[in-house]
């Protein structure tokens, strides 16, 4: 079964300063992944996320994330973290079911922007 | 973008009684619909997938009698909580795919007293 594994429960960056959140996945096929996030007490919303193709993907926010299948990592990166950054981070990977995504989810990252 | 909602944001029920969480696409159709439940500070769990015309599936461990499903549309599915008790209480999201992407809706916050 696919797993998702966020190292990091949480991080605290100053703002400007750059940020890089971690995800590692167990899959064995070519994995859909995703990174989401969501401010307290909200839904969630796509930041990113890679089918195939270029390694290095680009989001919303001036997010991006590397896909690394040698280190089976997908690690989500900005260079410069603003304090409306501040919120809980998720990486998931999918599995077609039924032409579908079922996802799964690692436990989040927090992010704490500091002024 | 594709939008899900969801219906009511927030809702307290009495330990013992019912309550319904609907989840709509606005302006896409779905097939197929998906059920989380996320505690405080914790990720977000697969609950069951909802089949329009068709019984859910559920995940394992999550009790059908007590989480019913139903989808009696291609853009509303419905989550009852059923004789509700305060372990039951959580955030719940929805989400339904249009492509290949998850579109989540708002979430459901529900407190059993």
């Amino acid at each position: 079964a696919q797993s998702v594994t966020q190292p990091d429960i949480h991080i605290t960056v100053s703002e400007g300063a750059s940020l890089e959140l971690r995800c590692n996945y167990s899959y064995g096929a070519t994995p859909y992944l995703f990174w989401y996030v969501q401010s307290p007490g909200q839904g969630l919303q796509l930041l990113l996320k890679y089918f195939s193709g270029d390694t290095l993907v680009q989001g919303i926010k001036g997010f991006e994330a590397e896909f690394k299948r040698s280190q089976s990592s997908f690690n989500l990166r900005k260079p410069s973290v603003h304090w409306s950054d501040a919120a809980e981070y998720f990486c998931a990977v999918g599995q077609t079911q039924g032409g579908s995504e079922k996802l799964v989810f690692g436990k989040g990252t927090k992010l704490t922007v500091n002024p | 973008g594709a939008v899900v909602s969801q219906h009511p944001s927030w809702v307290i029920c009495k330990s013992g009684t019912s309550v319904k969480i609907e989840c709509r696409s606005l302006d896409f159709q779905a097939t197929t619909m998906f059920w989380y439940r996320q505690f405080p500070k914790q990720s977000l769990m697969l609950m069951a997938t909802s089949n329009e015309g068709s019984k859910a599936t559920y995940e394992q461990g999550v009790e059908k009698d007590k989480f019913l499903i139903n989808h009696a549309s291609l853009t509303l599915s419905t989550l009852t909580v059923t004789s509700a008790h305060p372990e039951d209480s959580s955030f719940y999201i929805c989400s339904a795919p249009a492509a290949v992407e998850q579109y989540f809706g708002p979430g459901t916050r529900l407190t059993v007293t």
